[in-house]
């Protein structure tokens, strides 16, 4: 079955860096594009980024573009969020989701989510 | 604020129908048929209902529908069964500056 599975979260203090990783399985990661989409706590959901099934386009929300990431390994089916210069407002569960193949934009499978906490 | 606007709350009782409408504008929800639908259980990963406006996915109940008109699209539940209780997202494609754009969430109660 399909799986997404997040890690890399966890407490950093404000300005620092973070990595997270998502290792999936049961579809061809390869052909899908990718997303991270975000949940601050008690908040909705926002959407972070995209990359292209083959990692030749990547695309952000403005609050977080030129601090943040995507990027994607086909050989090892996952995906990673290279987090910089980390504020209190960038506090929230970061899920990866895949794009379906029929388009991009629709998020047919999601993760469980790691929370990162950005506090001093 | 949210890009799109949902209703923060509705309430039905088991076997009644509830409408969540999701009202965006003419550079998302009205210019694409990109509108999807999220349920999320508390504490859990949001799941895909509907998709491309009015399309279900394989495995979800035909008791969801979904539909659009201009500006405005719309989740429908028939049938409201206890394990409906969870918090609904719209999302549409935005064109590309924006790209995605959710809803605010709609908590749905069963009464």
């Amino acid at each position: 079955q399909v799986q997404l599975v997040e890690s890399g979260g966890g407490v950093v203090q404000p300005g620092r860096s973070l990595r997270l990783s998502c290792v999936t399985s049961g579809f061809t990661f390869s052909s899908c594009g990718m997303h991270w989409v975000r949940q601050a706590p008690g908040k909705g959901l926002e959407w972070v980024a995209v990359i292209w099934s083959d990692g030749s386009n990547r695309f952000y929300a403005d609050s977080v573009k030129g601090r943040f990431t995507i990027t994607r390994d086909n050989s090892k089916n996952t995906l990673y969020l290279q987090m910089n210069s980390l504020t209190a407002e960038d506090t929230a569960v970061y899920y990866c989701a895949s794009g379906a193949i029929i388009s991009t934009w629709t998020f047919d499978y999601w993760g469980q989510g790691t929370l990162v906490t950005v506090s001093s | 604020q949210s890009a799109l606007t949902q209703p923060a709350s509705v309430s039905g009782s088991p076997g009644q129908s509830i409408t969540i409408s999701c009202t965006g504008t003419s550079s998302d929800v009205g210019s694409y048929n990109l509108v999807s639908w999220y349920q999320q259980h508390p504490g859990k990963a949001p799941k895909l209902m509907i998709y491309e406006g009015t399309k279900r996915p394989s495995g979800v109940s035909n008791r969801f529908s979904g539909s659009k008109s201009g500006n405005t699209a719309s989740l429908t539940i028939s049938g409201l069964q206890a394990e409906d209780e969870a918090d609904y997202y719209c999302c549409s494609y935005a064109g590309t500056s924006t790209f995605v754009v959710f809803g605010g969430g709609t908590k749905l109660t069963v009464l």
